[in-house]
């Protein structure tokens, strides 16, 4: 079955830390992953996306994330959390021809001073 | 430019009402998207439109929860008959589908139901 596992429901950080955030997928075919982040009140905003090439690929906001067949994960970092991140963080993966996504259930950022 | 819009931001409604929440995607996007956001439980696809296609329903929960898109552009989700577990934020998104066009979302509706 196609799935997203996003394992830790919350996580905390001090500002200035590094982040890494796990998603492990399932999917029978070709993997297409993304990261969206949603801000308190706030639609859904895509952070960054690895349909192929490159394994490692940037986003905005200084993420990144690393696709690893192997592992089937793409988890996302950041070398330096600012307060301002502080949010809940949702992996995906999906088949190109539609963005008929499924989606994890998420993690929720918390970013102390 | 505009983004996509959702009204009401907020609803609440009593058990056994009719509901209907709307999106207006982004001008010229082809493809229409609604997804249900429960507590814990991520997002929830319930259905797709794209062009003149058919639409793809097969995320709809029941047959009280319907949608349409008219003239390719505003869609309605209405939800019949609401029950408490339909308390939730049902999101839509639109997307150009050209190249590796994202998902544009909008804010959500947040329904509850009494």
């Amino acid at each position: 079955a196609q799935s997203v596992t996003q394992p830790d429901i919350h996580i905390t950080v001090s500002e200035g830390a590094s982040l890494e955030l796990r998603c492990n997928y399932s999917y029978g075919a070709t993997p297409y992953l993304f990261w969206y982040v949603q801000s308190p009140g706030q639609g859904l905003q895509l952070l960054l996306k690895y349909f192929s090439g490159d394994t490692l690929v940037q986003g905005i906001k200084g993420f990144e994330a690393e696709f690893k067949r192997s592992q089937s994960s793409f988890n996302l970092r950041k070398p330096s959390v600012h307060w301002s991140d502080a949010a809940e963080y949702f992996c995906a993966v999906g088949p190109y021809n539609t963005d008929k996504l499924i989606f994890g259930t998420g993690t929720r950022l918390q970013v102390f001073p | 430019g505009a983004g996509v819009s959702q009204s009401p931001s907020n609803k609440v409604t009593e058990k056994g009402k009719d509901v209907e929440l709307r999106c207006d995607p982004i001008s010229g996007h082809t493809a229409l998207y609604w997804y249900r956001q429960s507590l814990g439980q991520g997002l929830e696809f319930l259905i797709y439109f794209q062009g003149n296609s058919a639409p793809d329903k097969s995320g709809l929960p029941s047959d009280r929860f319907s949608a349409e898109r008219t003239g390719g552009s505003v869609s309605t989700l209405t939800i019949q008959r609401t029950q408490q577990e339909d308390s939730a934020v049902y999101l839509c998104a639109s997307s150009s589908r050209m190249g590796d066009s994202p998902l544009h979302f909008g804010n959500g509706t947040r329904l509850t139901v009494t």
